[in-house]
């Protein structure tokens, strides 16, 4: 089975702070997937990361596929109340053990105003 | 824009009980799949289908059945409910890979709130 392990678990801090949150895995992953789920919702997704070493950009969050395709991590800029929320990474396993999606823990974000 | 529908959105069982979750999908999608979110845990893949007539198990399959008979329906049994089914959980939908997996964005229902007493 592979694992995905986010860190931190839980996040709370001040609007206009910036944070990073890291997924990291001992497996290859031909893609990643973060995805944001607000309370009392399904997760939606935010992006996708497939080349090794890919960043993107999404307003004020910045996502970065490891260059070995084994780790990411999720950076915010200026995090606003509206940032709240679990976020959840989840990587396609299809080039090592098949064709699922392994989710993450989520690390639960919480910006104060 | 239904999307990935849900029902019922919240469900009290005591244990031993039966009773389906049922999840419905307007978007054409061949890959359908089952999850349960327990706190700390992220998600979980219960089963999984790539079309119907095509169910696969998947993380923690057990005391769980399904079935898929149309393309747009895909419902998730709970047999004799225990405790440790109590969770939250989520149906999703996606287009099928070649390798017989989702392929790209998957789609969420709003989730089934599940206590088992």
């Amino acid at each position: 089975t592979q694992l995905l392990e986010q860190s931190p678990q839980f996040l709370s801090i001040q609007e206009g702070e910036n944070l990073t949150v890291y997924c990291n895995s001992s497996s290859v992953f031909s893609s990643l997937q973060w995805y944001r789920q607000e309370p009392g919702e399904g997760p939606v997704l935010l992006v996708t990361v497939v080349t090794g070493g890919e960043v993107k950009k999404l307003k004020r969050l910045t996502f970065q596929f490891g260059d070995a395709r084994k780790d990411s991590s999720l950076h915010i800029t200026a995090a606003q109340p509206g940032d709240t929320g679990l976020y959840l990474c989840a990587g396609d396993g299809r080039l090592t053990s098949g064709s699922r999606l392994t989710f993450g823990e989520g690390t639960q974000l919480t910006v104060n105003p | 824009n239904a999307g990935v529908t849900q029902t019922p959105k919240f469900q009290v069982l005591k244990t031993g009980q039966s009773m389906t979750l049922q999840c419905a999908q307007d978007m054409n999608h061949e890959y359908m799949s089952w999850y349960r979110q327990d706190p700390g845990m992220g998600l979980r893949l219960i089963h999984y289908s790539v079309g119907a007539g095509i169910t696969d198990q998947g993380e923690v399959p057990n005391g769980y059945n399904v079935s898929r008979s149309t393309t747009e329906d895909f419902p998730l049994r709970l047999l004799s409910a225990a405790p440790s089914q109590t969770s939250v959980y989520f149906c999703a939908s996606s287009y099928t890979s070649r390798a017989g997996g989702p392929i790209g964005e998957l789609f969420f229902g709003e989730g089934s709130r599940l206590t088992v007493l």
